[in-house]
């Protein structure tokens, strides 16, 4: 059983490059995420999406693009990379919040990043 | 904008002590989560607190939620050295995202 997981594991951009990190999940969640890590400062909500088709911003969504064409799949573009978007990318997802169910995440294994 | 607030910041404890890990909270949530992290590796969901008074314990690990002080707390039992990891709580806003704590670096001391 995957769970979730993004690719690449690993990328090194120069300044003003662009790239796309794939999440995938298989446990049919509706609620997908991308956050980033930093050192010093938790993880931070980029995007959401509560379903195929549909994306909303986070706390630092600057500079970055989603995409849901897919239930099961977000993509995080980075259309001209920047230096402070070196990061550790975490994509998780989960099923939709109600009175009996949680909002418990479900993260992937992480994506780094580092743009020089 | 919810703000989270995890301390201590880092820990160092020795095994087969007790310790408390307090995580606070800026306005009204009654949904928190606490999650651990290895060094290099993902998060690892740990306990979901669905209302106020909430305890939930798993092994040497117990969580609790109080919403009216907006306060969280992770006790920790008679540390060992399987512990050490990094230790975040998040706390869920009315629009269901989590917002997470900076997080707590726990280790354990033979």
């Amino acid at each position: 059983n995957a769970g979730v997981t993004q690719t690449p594991k690993f990328r090194v951009l120069k300044t003003g490059q662009s790239m796309t990190l794939l999440c995938a999940q298989d446990m049919n969640h509706e609620y997908m995420y991308w956050y980033r890590q930093d050192p010093g400062m938790g993880l931070r909500l980029i995007h959401y999406s509560v379903g195929e088709g549909t994306t909303a911003k986070g706390e630092v969504p600057d500079g970055y693009n989603v995409s849901r064409l897919k239930k099961q799949n977000f993509l995080l573009g980075l259309e001209s990379a920047a230096p402070s978007q070196t990061s550790v990318y975490f994509c998780a997802s989960s099923y939709p919040r109600g009175r009996v169910r949680s909002g418990e995440l479900f993260f992937g294994e992480g994506s780094r990043l580092t743009v020089l | 904008e919810l703000k989270v607030e995890q301390n201590p910041l880092f820990l160092s404890m020795q095994e087969g002590k007790n310790y408390t890990i307090y995580c606070n909270y800026s306005t009204t949530s009654d949904r928190l989560y606490w999650y651990r992290q290895d060094p290099g590796k993902s998060l690892e969901s740990l306990f979901v607190l669905l209302s106020n008074g909430a305890v939930k314990q798993e092994g040497r690990l117990m969580a609790s939620l109080d919403t009216k002080a907006r306060l969280s707390t992770l006790h920790i039992t008679a540390a060992v050295h399987d512990l050490s990891a990094t230790y975040f709580c998040a706390v869920e806003n009315l629009a269901n995202n989590l917002f997470f704590g900076t997080g707590t670096r726990l280790t354990v001391i033979p």
